[in-house]
């Protein structure tokens, strides 16, 4: 069956830090993954879309590698801000969008 | 960007009754939309897809006749959960895309409804 993993249910760090977030998956051939943001009690809200064909993808601190081989992405917020603490969830597919568990990121000041 | 408005924001119940959730695309039209369901601590889990003048389309191990879909017009889907029970209680979120816009593979999404059935 396919599913989604992502490693860490929650990851702690210190503001000015890299977040590191993994996302791996199985029996999918995507053409490209999607990072969505979720706040307490709210709809997430889309970050980022990376291709098949690309490795790596960047806004602003935000960066996404793709790596289809390991069938897994890796999602890195650098320069962390508390700000930046929420969940952050993986998504694949298109007209039956699925999302992974999300990591639940919390940057202390 | 693409907006989608959903309502009510948070609905208490009593068991038994039937509760109505709409989900509105303010900007664009959606042809399609999608309904999830988020239990606390948990990921989004597809319920069904919304097609407008078409019937809805459920994912296995969703009732068709307790959640209800309407997708009249092309701005409006509205998700109507019958004779609620405490085990319905859920966040329930909708979402749709714009595909008039950029990269139209992205999802917007309402911004809940958090259903408590007493």
């Amino acid at each position: 069956s396919q599913k989604i993993e992502q490693n860490s249910e929650a990851l702690n760090i210190q503001e000015g830090k890299t977040a590191t977030l993994t996302c791996n998956y199985t029996n999918y051939s995507p053409a490209y993954l999607q990072w969505y943001r979720q706040d307490p009690g709210r709809g997430p809200v889309f970050l980022l879309l990376i291709r098949e064909n690309e490795k790596e993808k960047r806004k602003e601190r935000l960066k996404v590698t793709f790596d289809t081989t390991l069938k897994q992405s890796l999602f890195h917020i650098t320069a962390s801000q508390p700000a930046d603490s929420a969940t952050y969830l993986c998504a694949l597919g298109y007209n039956d969008m699925r999302f992974g568990a999300g990591t639940r990121l919390t940057v202390k000041p | 960007g693409a907006v989608v408005s959903q309502h009510p924001s948070r609905v208490i119940c009593k068991s038994g009754t039937s509760v109505k959730i709409e989900c509105r695309s303010l900007d664009f039209q959606a042809t399609t939309m999608f309904w999830y369901r988020q239990f606390p601590k948990q990921s989004l889990m597809l319920m069904a897809t919304s097609n407008e003048g078409s019937k809805a389309t459920y994912e296995q191990g969703v009732e068709k006749d307790k959640f209800l879909i309407n997708h009249a017009s092309l701005t409006l889907s509205t998700l109507t959960v019958t004779s609620a029970h405490p085990e319905d209680s859920s966040f329930y979120i909708c979402s749709a895309r714009d595909l008039e816009g950029l990269a139209n593979e992205k999802l917007f999404f309402g911004s809940g409804t958090q259903l408590s059935v007493l």
